[in-house]
């Protein structure tokens, strides 16, 4: 089936500096990726939505100054946490649509941990 | 407002029991309902699609309905084993194909 990577996988930082975290489909082409958020024992919760060259869409409540968002290809986007406070630790997950299917499964990353010290 | 509520307390079977978990929506009109597996620390793996118009999806020991009317979807696990202890989350489709996920619920099979 089709892969989506992450990376990094997890990651440590101190507060007021930036993170970025890049997902990747590596076999096939993924014209909308989505990025989520899951805090402890809650479900997934959809931050944005990411189109290949076009400016990402954010849900409410999700600040794009904060979270930026670059779908610079058909096979990566790229999350940056920007000014990171301990609030933002949390699980990001990417998913990527096959741009081939109308409609149908979104394959998601493994993930990345972020803690904000 | 829209609402998906999964059971947030968790399941516990025999192994070789079936598993039911419920998926209930309110002020949705989802085109399809998808299920999802979800192992700690991991991104969800995906299970099974079911459209509107279908009323019962299989896929080994996997079984899916969707009542439109009552506004539900029931996942079953037949058989089940151990391995099949983890969080299933149940997603609907909306505008644009975006998925609003369910709270989850954890299964625990005991052997």
């Amino acid at each position: 089936g089709a892969v989506v990577s992450q990376h990094p996988s997890w990651v440590i930082c101190k507060s007021g500096t930036s993170v970025k975290i890049e997902c990747r489909s590596l076999d096939f082409q993924a014209t909308t990726m989505f990025w989520y958020r899951q805090f402890p024992k809650q479900s997934l919760m959809l931050m944005a939505t990411s189109n290949e060259g076009s400016k990402a869409t954010y849900e409410q409540g999700v600040e794009k100054d904060k979270f930026l968002i670059n779908h610079a290809s058909l096979t990566l986007s790229t999350l940056t946490v920007t000014s990171a406070h301990p609030e933002d630790s949390s699980f990001y997950i990417c998913s990527a649509r096959d741009r081939k299917l109308a409609e149908g499964e979104q394959f998601f990353g493994p993930g990345t941990r972020l803690t904000v010290l | 407002s829209q609402k998906i509520e999964q059971n947030s307390e968790a399941l516990n079977i025999q192994e070789g029991k079936t598993a039911t978990l419920t998926c209930n929506y309110t002020n949705y009109s989802p085109a399809y309902l998808q299920w999802y597996r979800q192992d700690p620390g991991r991104g969800p793996v995906f299970l099974l699609l079911i459209r509107e118009n279908e009323k019962e999806k299989r896929k080994e020991r996997l079984k899916v309905t969707f009542d439109t009317t009552l506004k539900q979807s029931l996942f079953h696990i037949t058989a089940s084993q151990p391995a099949d202890s983890a969080t299933y989350l149940c997603a609907l489709a909306g505008a644009g194909n975006m998925l609003t996920f369910g709270g989850g619920t954890r299964l625990m099979v005991k052997p």
